[in-house]
């Protein structure tokens, strides 16, 4: 099935610990994205990629990062520095960073840190 | 980047009654999509619509670029459409900026 895979579904970790998100599309998209939504609230970016081994950041990327290694490809690590990264967790792609493209969700990924 | 304001924050609907969501914008977009977001997380895509007005079964929108503002009509609701709805909008070359959404409940 085409689509976009996350994993793990849930995580659980210790404050202090950094921690890696999955993200696989087999749609052949060049653009991914990660945002973060909070209970009751609307996503947030934190990073997009428009190419492989490039990417920007979004309005909240202090304490994550990302790589772009392969098109197929953008995990996210939430690093310690990140005050308070309990939420959850969307990665997202599209045909390109422009207007007329459809933008396409994995399932997330839900983040606790105790 | 550009504001996004959706109403109403919460909406209470019996099965078969019609309704009509709203999203208000800040600048001038090319990119706008609306969103159904699952009790279980999941986003889908509804529409995507910068203008003009579009209908997909029971849904459709309509966008007033001009006075920017974009509608999300649903009529002859069921408790499947329960969830919230998300628009979301773009200028050239940057990624979507959502809306904090309208969360809706149908109920039996």
């Amino acid at each position: 099935d085409g689509g976009i895979t996350q994993s793990p579904k849930y995580l659980f970790r210790k404050e202090g610990q950094n921690v890696t998100l999955s993200c696989e599309q087999n749609l052949n998209h060049d653009a991914m994205y990660w945002y973060r939504q909070d209970p009751g609230q609307g996503l947030r970016l934190i990073y997009y990629s428009q190419i492989v081994n490039d990417f920007q950041k979004g309005d909240i990327a202090e304490g994550y990062s990302v790589s772009r290694e392969k098109k197929e490809s953008f995990p996210l690590t939430v690093t310690s520095a990140q005050k308070n990264p309990t939420a959850f967790y969307l990665c997202a792609s599209s045909l390109g960073v422009r207007s007329g493209n459809t933008i396409y969700f994995g399932e997330g990924s839900w983040l606790t840190v105790v | 980047g550009i504001q996004v304001e959706q109403s109403p924050p919460d909406l209470i609907l019996q099965e078969g009654a019609n309704s009509t969501l709203r999203c208000n914008f800040s600048d001038s977009v090319n990119n706008l999509q609306w969103f159904h977001q699952n009790p279980w997380g999941q986003l889908i895509n509804l529409f995507y619509i910068p203008s003009g007005t579009k209908q997909n079964g029971r849904l459709s929108a309509t966008t007033v670029a001009t006075e920017r503002y974009s509608l999300l009509y649903i009529s002859s609701s069921q408790t499947t459409d329960s969830g919230v709805y998300f628009c979301a909008v773009a200028d050239s070359g940057y990624a979507l900026n959502f809306g904090k959404g309208t969360s809706l409940l149908v109920t039996p």
